[in-house]
């Protein structure tokens, strides 16, 4: 019962670093999304998939880039880490498009950039 | 542009008191849901609202959608330190993504 599973879960970065969050996801999900969470903000969307090899931005896509090249994986990279971006970082997938369908989240990916 | 408000941000109570969160938005939704997340743990969804003045129960747990569809609220009767967690409300517009509130920490204390 993996069902979704994220990869590094902690890292520390210095500014200016580059890194990539892996999710992986075992229930054969058309749509993947990642969300970042910080303290009081509640969890905002980074970006989505609705299926392999498409790609969207939600609120808050600055800074980041994504890859969907499998329908199982959704990749999230940082190009050049800033402090801004420490967070943790949710990564989810659903059956049904959000918000008609469940969500299943992993159990988050804590990035510190000093 | 904060589309969902929950209140209270922080709730505090004793083992056996009835609460109340709030979740409201000047914006009209699809759907709504509510989801409840642990320490150190991804958010667990809870319910999915999605008809005006629809009201669900769980257990203890009630949540009610808005006549408008513009609000909800969850209602927990005699909490229980195991009720003790974050509570989001999010909602759904049509051509968007799922939006979430900023949540409502919860603690119950025996």
């Amino acid at each position: 019962n993996a069902g979704v599973t994220q990869t590094p879960k902690f890292r520390v970065l210095k500014t200016g670093q580059s890194m990539t969050l892996l999710c992986a996801q075992d229930m054969n999900h058309e749509y993947m999304y990642w969300y970042r969470q910080d303290p009081g903000m509640g969890l905002r969307l980074i970006h989505y998939s609705v299926g392999e090899g498409t790609t969207a931005k939600g609120e808050v896509p600055d800074g980041y880039n994504v890859s969907r090249l499998k329908k199982q994986n959704f990749l999230l990279g940082l190009e050049s880490a800033a402090p801004s971006q420490t967070s943790v970082y949710f990564c989810a997938s659903s059956y049904l498009r959000a918000g008609t369908g469940e969500l299943f989240f992993g159990e988050g990916s804590r990035l510190t950039v000093l | 542009t904060q589309l969902l408000e929950q209140s209270p941000q922080f709730l505090s109570i004793q083992e056996g008191e009835n609460l109340t969160v709030y979740c409201n938005s000047s914006s009209v939704f699809s759907s709504l849901q509510w989801y409840r997340q642990e320490p150190g743990e991804g958010p667990v969804l809870l319910v999915t609202v999605v008809t005006g003045g629809e009201v669900k129960k769980l257990k203890r747990l009630t949540f009610q959608f808005g006549d408008a569809r513009k609000d909800s609220s969850l209602h927990i009767t005699a909490a229980q330190p195991g009720d003790t967690g974050l509570y989001l409300c999010a909602g759904y517009q049509a051509g968007t993504a799922l939006i979430f509130g900023k949540g409502t920490t919860l603690s119950v204390s025996s």
